[in-house]
């Protein structure tokens, strides 16, 4: 299995441009969740999805930052306009989820992150 | 007050030695715990999930006192390849049961 892909592993833009990250979940998983990493806030949850359909976006900062699922293999995370704020380490997971079942089921798979720097 | 807290250290610890993190946590409903480990400039990945009874698995050992709500991890013997970041973390409980919470990570670095 290739695990979770992100594209790109790297982003350098300039304040006010978009900014889109990508992510292809492992096949078969049904939760997809995006996460930004900093020094300061550590993980924090951004989104999450269920079978495409987003679920909780209370994590997502602000109306600059928008994510789609249009299917079960792919997700975007858009950041427009992008601010100096902004940079961070953006993690995509996939997980699925049993319910009631041992904690493993409740294993997140992490992708390799997008370092984004807003300049 | 953070949904779930821990020490960020950095413990420097001389290999062989035995260490262990401590980390609480605020959601009485959480049902899920985790060690996740992240090595630098890398993604977070699954040590180990911890069991009420405790469990084991090789040098690592997990304990979870839902009383006080908190959550240990013990390593024994450490090696130089168990410098890394030792994220606690708890799954949502009830609604939103899939949502992990994760802490912000204790820094572990093994001296030789």
């Amino acid at each position: 299995d290739a695990g979770v892909i992100q594209s790109p592993r790297h982003e350098v833009t300039e304040m006010g441009q978009e900014v889109t990250l990508r992510c292809k979940p492992i096949s078969g998983h049904d939760y997809l969740f995006w996460y930004r990493q900093t020094m300061m806030r550590g993980l924090e949850l951004l989104i999450y999805f269920n079978n495409n359909v987003p679920i909780d976006d209370s994590g997502m900062p602000e109306d600059r930052f928008s994510a789609k699922m249009p299917n079960a293999s792919f997700s975007t995370l858009k950041i427009q306009p992008s601010e100096p704020r902004d940079s961070a380490v953006y993690f995509c997971a996939s997980s699925t989820y049993l319910g009631g079942g041992p904690p493993q089921d409740n294993e997140q798979f992490f992708g390799p992150g997008t370092r984004l720097t807003v300049l | 007050r953070k949904e779930v807290e821990q020490d960020p250290g950095p413990f420097n610890v001389p290999e062989g030695a035995t260490v262990a993190f401590n980390c609480t946590y605020s959601n009485s409903a959480s049902q899920s715990f985790f060690w996740y480990r992240q090595d630098c400039r890398k993604e977070p990945k699954l040590l180990m999930s911890v069991y009420s009874s405790g469990n084991e698995d090789g040098r690592f050992t997990a304990q979870l006192n839902r009383a006080s709500q908190y959550i240990s991890l013990l390593i024994r013997d450490s090696k130089l390849s168990d410098s890394a970041t030792y994220l606690c973390v708890v799954n949502g409980g009830g609604f939103g049961n899939e949502k992990l919470t994760f802490g912000t990570g204790t820094r572990l670095t093994i001296i030789p």
